[in-house]
């Protein structure tokens, strides 16, 4: 099946870039998404790449899709406190209704 | 507008116990999931459910079970609890849309002693 990874820990300044890479296994993932997931709450969609794009940008927000090494990036220009949480990278199945997803990694903003 | 809500949020049943963790939806999902959070381990799907009247194991179904009562409401089933079930529990609901995005609720966390 499906092996998502990602790396545990990022620490950045506020007003720095933070990026959080992603690699996956399944090639023919159709849909590759990152969530964010703030203490005590479930996840929620930050954004969502279709496999035949290779960037996205949404306001501060720019996903790189790189489908020939099977990885995925999250890009957060000025990076605030507020965004401190846990980011989840995912991909979906061929039918795009099941994700699985990687470990997580935690955020850390610093003032 | 309330969304996905999970109950109870907290439970502390003891090893052997039987509990059942309840999930509704009120955005009309055909499809709706239960994950499990563990440190370090992202979501471990453990059911899932396409459509009213199906489930379908997923990762980790081995101790729980699943009932789709209609299609508001899944509720996760675990039998005899047992300490490696000490975890978070989440409900997501999906539409069957092509980007698949799932909407969560806040969880229920489950220690187990």
């Amino acid at each position: 099946g499906e092996d998502v990874e990602q790396s545990l820990f990022l620490s950045v300044r506020e007003g720095d870039s933070s990026v959080i890479n992603c690699t996956y296994t399944d090639s023919s993932s159709t849909y590759l998404y990152w969530y964010k997931q703030e203490p005590g709450a479930g996840l929620q969609l930050l954004t969502y790449i279709f496999s035949n794009m290779d960037m996205k940008q949404d306001q501060r927000l720019t996903v790189l899709l790189n489908k020939k090494d099977k990885h995925l990036s999250l890009r957060i220009a000025d990076t605030q406190t507020g965004d401190s949480a846990i980011y989840f990278c995912a991909a979906a199945n061929n039918a795009g209704n099941m994700l699985t997803f990687g470990g997580g990694t935690r955020l850390m903003v610093k003032p | 507008n309330a969304g996905v809500t999970q109950t109870p949020k907290f439970q502390v049943p003891k090893t052997g116990q039987s509990m059942t963790l309840q999930c509704a939806q009120d955005m009309n999902h055909n499809s709706m999931y239960w994950y499990r959070q563990d440190p370090g381990m992202g979501l471990r799907l453990i059911y899932y459910s396409a459509s009213e009247g199906t489930t379908d194991k997923g990762e980790v179904p081995n101790g729980y079970n699943v009932s789709r009562l209609n299609k508001r409401e899944f509720s996760l089933r675990l039998e005899s609890a047992a300490p490696s079930q000490t975890s978070v529990y989440f409900c997501a609901s999906s539409e069957r849309t092509s980007t698949g995005e799932l909407f969560f609720g806040e969880g229920s966390r489950l220690t187990v002693l």
